[in-house]
């Protein structure tokens, strides 16, 4: 079956430090969705990239989908505290609304 | 907004009882999901549905099933508990053209 895989598994940066968390899928993805959980809260919905190469902005964090539409990456750029929590790719396949998710990305921010 | 409830944030049960876990969303969304989340292993699809009376066998199935008499809820039930189902719940939803997920607030069970 799909499987994604998200590595780092975790990251430590000081604030003020980039960030980046890394998606591979073993099959082609129709499209990618990006999640956030903070800490003890729930994942929620950050954007979904369809297009292969496609690159997508939502203010510091900078979202890719590779040209193969196999991986994606999520990069953030001077890291402030409020970033701290999980972050989470899931892939779609080529059919059906059934997302598979990554293992995900724990970020913590030192200030 | 999307509401997506559960009906519990912290259970605590003993081996062998049954559980039940329910999720109810408020935006008539065909599709809803159950997973289940540990440290390390993400999240991972136990069962699914994409209509009433439907529904899938997710990636972790085992030990599980599920119920959907209601659009708005989906149920998922642990026949005999077991101490390795001790984990975070975590319902979710979609229907819009995207397939967003909205996530409930999760079930915390500790099965002892």
């Amino acid at each position: 079956g799909q499987q994604v895989m998200q590595i780092p598994q975790y990251q430590h940066v000081q604030e003020g430090e980039d960030f980046t968390t890394y998606c591979n899928s073993s099959t082609t993805l129709s499209n990618i969705q990006w999640y956030k959980q903070r800490p003890g809260g729930h994942p929620v919905f950050l954007i979904q990239l369809v297009k292969s190469g496609e690159v997508k902005k939502q203010k510091r964090l900078t979202f890719q989908f590779g040209e193969a539409k196999k991986n994606s990456s999520l990069h953030i750029t001077a890291t402030q505290t409020t970033d701290v929590g999980t972050y989470f790719c899931a892939g779609r396949g080529t059919s059906g609304s059934r997302l598979t998710f990554g293992e995900g990305t724990q970020l913590t921010v030192n200030p | 907004d999307v509401k997506v409830t559960q009906s519990s944030r912290y259970l605590v049960k003993r081996t062998g009882e049954k559980v039940f876990l329910e999720c109810v969303q408020d935006m008539d969304h065909e599709n809803m999901f159950w997973y289940r989340q540990d440290p390390g292993l993400g999240l991972r699809l136990i069962y699914f549905s994409y209509d009433v009376k439907m529904k899938e066998k997710g990636d972790i199935p085992e030990g599980y099933s599920v119920s959907r008499e209601k659009k708005e809820r989906f149920s998922l039930i642990l026949e005999s508990a077991s101490t390795n189902q001790t984990s975070m719940y975590l319902c979710a939803s979609s229907g819009d053209p995207l397939y967003t997920q909205y996530f409930g607030p999760g079930t915390r069970l500790t099965v002892l």
